[in-house]
């Protein structure tokens, strides 16, 4: 079974500086990866997508890359924001019913 | 503009008492599926389609069903609702399921009492 673990579950950062969220999975044989950004209340935002031939995502700020043998994704954010603060999940998708698997996720605070 | 439309957003209900989350995307994506999201367990996948008329069950069905008529709705639909069901709900579709992007609706906050 499918175990997505995103360590740790909340981190506090001054405005500015460039981040690295972790995201981590146990079975490698997934087609792809997803990262997305939910606001308090909010629905999920997709952010980048990862293809399992993939191994980066570019996307302004934001750089994923995917080691699918180590089964490992970082979510690189550069000159972090205010408007940055949010909850970020990441989901593999793999299986026959093309399940999303979440993490979950990583409550980040960018303090001004 | 392109989107995953939910409604209601938010709904307070009673114990035993039917009710249907309506769910619809304007992107012609084959696949659809609705998840559950509760504080310490994440996100879980409800039910799922890969096309019309085709429809199963994803980690936890229990007291739900879904039907797939038409391409674009997706509803969710609860026969007798418990308060073990008081959830945070989403509609999510795709194009074609594993290999490309999943889209979101904004979610419906569901509290049975």
């Amino acid at each position: 079974k499918q175990e997505v673990t995103q360590i740790p579950a909340a981190l506090s950062v001054p405005e500015g500086e460039n981040l690295v969220l972790n995201c981590s999975f146990t079975d490698s044989a997934i087609y792809n990866l997803q990262w997305f950004r939910q606001d308090p209340g909010k629905g999920l935002t997709s952010l980048l997508l990862i293809q399992s031939s993939q191994r980066e995502q570019t996307s302004g700020r934001l750089n994923a890359s995917l080691d699918k043998s180590s089964g490992r994704s970082t979510l690189y954010i550069a000159a972090s924001q205010p408007g940055d603060s949010a909850t970020y999940l990441c989901a593999v998708i793999g299986g026959a019913n093309s399940k999303l698997t979440f993490g979950k996720g990583i409550t980040l605070s960018v303090r001004p | 503009e392109a989107q995953v439309t939910q409604n209601p957003r938010y709904l307070i209900t009673v114990t035993g008492k039917k009710l249907t989350v309506t769910c619809s995307q304007n992107m012609n994506h084959e696949y659809m599926s609705w998840y559950r999201q509760d504080p310490g367990l994440g996100l879980r996948q409800i039910y799922y389609s890969m096309n019309v008329e085709v429809t199963d069950k994803g980690d936890v069905p229990e007291g739900y069903k879904v039907s797939r008529k038409e391409k674009r709705n997706f509803p969710l639909i609860l026969e007798s609702p418990s308060p073990n069901q008081t959830s945070l709900y989403f509609c999510a579709s795709s194009p074609q399921g594993a290999w490309t992007e999943a889209f979101f609706g904004q979610g419906t906050r569901l509290t049975v009492v």
